[in-house]
């Protein structure tokens, strides 16, 4: 079964300075990876995604992700953060293997603050 | 079109009530999925379809009854809910087939209260 650990409930930065919020992971083999962002009273909307290739995946709004194989990591960064950045932001899985459900494993998601 | 609508926004029923949640998009996708999402917590599967046919089912009780009536459409009957089934109901969508690596679109969602 694959499972999706986001460490911090919670992170604080100020604006204008860099922000990263953590994710790992635990899939059997190779996993595609999202993140999405949450804002107020809003559905999921979605960041970025790896599935192969290069291990710094670029998404929106600045926001890029590095795919770390031996440490089973898919760290969100942004190297300046904004006060609208403020979000719930959440990490996902997905297993390659052929014949698997077609759903999306959830972090318990993280809630980002940009202080102005 | 890059978007997955959702109707109500905002319902409030009781529990003897029958009411229909609506979700639709145009993006032509194949899959459509229904979540469940409290606050503060990731959402949670609850249906799947793929092709208009239900694929995935997460063991949801039968108060809840989903509907893919085309391949734009999809519905989510409600009957006899309970208080604890007060959430965001998001809908979303997603290219179908074997590429299961499509993220998925999702609409702003329903916020239910049941009385």
């Amino acid at each position: 079964a694959q499972s999706v650990a986001q460490p911090e409930d919670q992170v604080n930065v100020a604006e204008g300075n860099p922000l990263t919020v953590k994710c790992t992971y635990s899939v059997s083999g190779n996993p595609y990876l999202f993140w999405y962002v949450q804002y107020p009273n809003r559905g999921l909307q979605f960041l970025l995604k790896y599935i192969t290739g290069d291990n710094l995946v670029k998404g929106s709004y600045g926001f890029e992700a590095e795919f770390n194989k031996s440490q089973t990591s898919f760290h969100l960064k942004n190297p300046s953060a904004l006060v609208c950045d403020s979000a719930f932001y959440f990490c996902a899985v997905r297993p390659r293997r052929s014949g698997s459900a077609r759903q999306l494993t959830f972090g318990s998601g993280t809630q980002l603050t940009v202080l102005p | 079109d890059t978007e997955v609508t959702q109707t109500p926004k905002h319902l409030v029923m009781g529990m003897t009530n029958k009411k229909s949640l609506k979700c639709e998009q145009h993006m032509g996708h194949r899959a459509m999925y229904w979540y469940k999402q409290k606050a503060k917590k990731p959402p949670e599967l609850m249906f799947v379809y793929s092709y208009e046919k239900l694929s995935i089912n997460e063991s949801v009780p039968s108060r809840f009854s989903p509907e893919c009536p085309n391949s734009s459409l999809l519905n989510l009957h409600l009957h006899a809910l309970q208080p604890e089934d007060s959430a965001l109901y998001l809908c979303a969508s997603s290219q179908a087939g074997l590429e299961v690596y499509n993220e998925q679109f999702f609409g702003p969602g329903t916020r239910l209260t049941v009385l």
